[in-house]
């Protein structure tokens, strides 16, 4: 699965759009994005993933650029409990081993 | 339902004692999975299985063994603890095929061994 990089921290302020980057220049054409996030001491929790369309749940928005070298996690409105560190991971999916997790993301939300 | 429950919570050992983390989950599903994660780091993947009955090693499976005897039951077995395995140990799980990768992960262990 192709390797991604991301900035080791950023900061938001409370009711701004967070905007999390994810490099993933080798990623292939059959690999899926995701994003999960691990808040202090708890278990990472699943967020959203896409192949190549933008998505957006309950939770999140994704955005993957055309070439698909990059996407964008856009928590539309952050709260102070959005504070946690954010995986991005790229996987292809159907095989039974797990996903790969770097260091994330530490994103901290400013009253 | 209760997800993935993983006991205990915290535990400390001496260097050389044995103990047994245990995961259950309650969804059914085929495959599971145990991580570990040290202080600043990203996780890593210890053992996986895909049912029961079948198990296989991850990135760092050295000084650890598992069993998978019924879907429900995980438990990660450290038979000599060392220093280095002090940690923190997640369990997770997820549904066959499904192409959604949504892992389902416990609230951990803390172990600490001195």
């Amino acid at each position: 699965d192709a390797k991604t990089t991301q900035p080791p921290s950023m900061d938001c302020a409370e009711g701004r759009a967070a905007n999390l980057p994810c490099n993933h220049s080798t990623i292939s054409g059959n690999e899926y994005v995701y994003w999960y996030r691990q808040i202090h001491s708890q278990g990472p929790q699943y967020i959203i993933h896409g192949l190549k369309n933008n998505e957006t749940n309950e939770m999140a928005s994704l955005i993957i650029t055309e070439d698909r070298k990059s996407s964008t996690l856009i928590l539309p409105h952050a709260t102070l409990r959005d504070t946690a560190v954010y995986y991005c991971i790229i996987y292809s999916g159907g095989g039974a081993d797990g996903l790969t997790f770097g260091k994330g993301t530490h994103l901290i939300i400013q009253p | 339902n209760a997800g993935v429950t993983q006991t205990p919570k915290f535990r400390i050992l001496k260097i050389g004692q044995s103990m047994t983390l245990q995961c259950t989950q309650d969804m059914n599903h085929n495959y599971m999975y145990w991580y570990r994660q040290d202080p600043g780091m990203g996780l890593k993947l210890i053992y996986y299985s895909v049912g029961a009955g079948i198990t296989d090693k991850g990135e760092v499976p050295n000084g650890y063994n598992v069993s998978r005897s019924t879907t429900e039951d995980f438990p990660l077995r450290l038979e000599l603890a060392a220093p280095s395995q002090t940690s923190v140990y997640f369990c997770a799980s997820r549904g066959r095929g499904a192409l959604g990768e949504k892992l389902f992960f416990g609230s951990g262990t803390q172990l600490s061994v001195l």
